[in-house]
């Protein structure tokens, strides 16, 4: 579990404006993930990425983009285009094949 | 594209008592199906998972049945602990490591 990290813990946001947040794995998984949690709705996926400089859309990925540049690092940037941010922020990362393992989650709030 | 219905979604049992919770899946192509456990605040960690080239799996007091055939899996837990309380969400996708989809969860509260 502590070898994925996620910052910050709690993120607010203001009407309009973007915010990223951070994932970083020293684990040396390929694969990295990002799901969205609302109460009641389960994990859904935004993106994932399989290697690097390569990323796939998931279910609910507009309002969102992200890069991946090192393996270790998978940002989210959440942009104005998301009208409804207010949610729990889960990163996750693999080995090809193997299980996916969570970070500790970012809470943002739209103030 | 996979859909993945968890049922129920409040479970209550009584402490030592069993519980059991199903979910069911529409892609055929689907042959990795993990459980994951979150407790209030805190991140999901995988308790079981199961592939398709196998039925059934045991660890401790918790198991999954898999029915490729009827497309539907499940949780058994037995002899339940206050511990145990929880959001349970069950996932699928088309090969482990790729992009999960889970279930909308399961809170199942032990009474002791």
């Amino acid at each position: 579990d502590g070898g994925i990290t996620q910052s910050p813990k709690y993120l607010f946001r203001k009407e309009g404006q973007n915010v990223t947040l951070s994932c970083e794995q020293n684990l040396n998984h390929d694969a990295m993930y990002w799901y969205r949690q609302d109460p009641g709705q389960g994990l859904r996926l935004i993106y994932y990425s399989q290697i690097v400089n390569d990323f796939q859309k998931g279910d609910i990925a507009e309002g969102y983009s992200v890069s991946r540049e090192k393996k270790e690092s998978f940002p989210l940037t959440v942009t104005s285009a998301q009208k409804n941010p207010t949610a729990f922020y889960l990163c996750a990362s693999s080995i090809l094949a193997e299980e996916q393992f969570f970070g500790p989650g970012t809470r943002l709030t739209v103030l | 594209g996979e859909n993945v219905e968890q049922h129920p979604s409040t479970l209550s049992v009584q402490e030592g008592d069993s519980a059991v919770i199903k979910c069911t899946y529409s892609d055929s192509a689907s042959n990795y199906f993990p459980w994951y456990k979150q407790e209030l605040g805190k991140r999901p960690q995988l308790i079981i998972d199961i592939r398709s080239n196998v039925g059934e799996k045991k660890d401790q007091r918790i198991a999954v049945t898999l029915n490729k055939t009827a497309k539907h899996f499940s949780l058994h837990i037995t002899e339940t602990q206050p511990e145990d309380s929880a959001v349970y969400f069950c996932a699928a996708s088309i090969q482990a490591g790729t992009a999960l989809i889970f279930g909308k969860g399961t809170t199942l509260s032990v009474s002791s």
